[in-house]
């Protein structure tokens, strides 16, 4: 099945922990995002790929860091996570850049305290 | 100012009814164009992407209008299962870039 995995699906965390977000795609695309969801504000870009070691900043790239050593995987990454990271995210893939529809991984709900 | 704008809503319509939402975008450059639904704080899944000269697909009709600048959406026929906020896409070309509008909840009662 054509899917977009993440995990955790839910984290509770204390301010300061490292944490990691995995994402995995099995479609082989090309572009893979990630973006928060806050009530009233609607799903914001954090970072994106356009292919394997090519990753750019989105809106809301402060806090954040991502990878891209394969193609099927984007991680996202808190150094060291603050209560305004509270959010629901998602990750999406597209099957290349140019502004093609996404796919939206299940999302993490994650809280930080 | 947001790059994308929609009417929060709630639009709250019979079963059966027509409704429309639009959706407008601030940058001129924009090249490509959604929308998305959204149950519940799941995954935005994907509607209808929206082409230059309109599209329909079943009973979603989607415009663009680059003039206005501005996108739009009909249900014709609304299901209780349309209930659902629907979320408007924008995507600026070159920068593979894509804004969201917050969204507008529809539901639908019987």
């Amino acid at each position: 099945e054509a899917q977009v995995t993440q995990n955790p699906r839910y984290l509770i965390t204390v301010t300061g922990k490292k944490l990691t977000v995995t994402c995995s795609q099995n479609m082989n695309h090309e572009y893979m995002s990630w973006y928060r969801q806050d009530p009233g504000l609607g799903l914001r870009q954090i970072y994106y790929s356009m292919n394997v070691e090519v990753t750019d900043k989105g809106d809301v790239p402060e806090g954040y860091k991502v990878s891209r050593k394969e193609k099927r995987n984007f991680p996202l990454i808190l150094e060291s996570p603050s209560p305004n990271q509270t959010s629901l995210y998602f990750c999406a893939s597209s099957p290349g850049t140019g502004g093609l529809e996404q796919y939206f991984g299940p999302g993490t709900r994650l809280t930080v305290l | 100012r947001k790059e994308v704008e929609q009417d929060p809503g709630p639009f709250n319509v019979p079963e059966g009814a027509t409704v429309a939402f639009n959706c407008t975008y601030s940058n001129s450059a924009s090249q490509s164009f959604f929308w998305y639904r959204q149950d519940c704080r799941k995954e935005p899944k994907l509607l209808m992407s929206v082409y230059s000269s309109g599209n329909e697909d079943g009973r979603f009709t989607a415009q663009l209008n680059r003039a206005s600048q501005y996108i739009s959406l009909l249900i014709r026929d609304s299901k209780l299962s349309d209930s659902a906020t629907y979320l408007c896409v924008v995507n600026f070309g070159g920068f593979n870039k894509f804004y969201f509008g917050s969204g507008t909840k529809l539901n639908v009662k019987p």
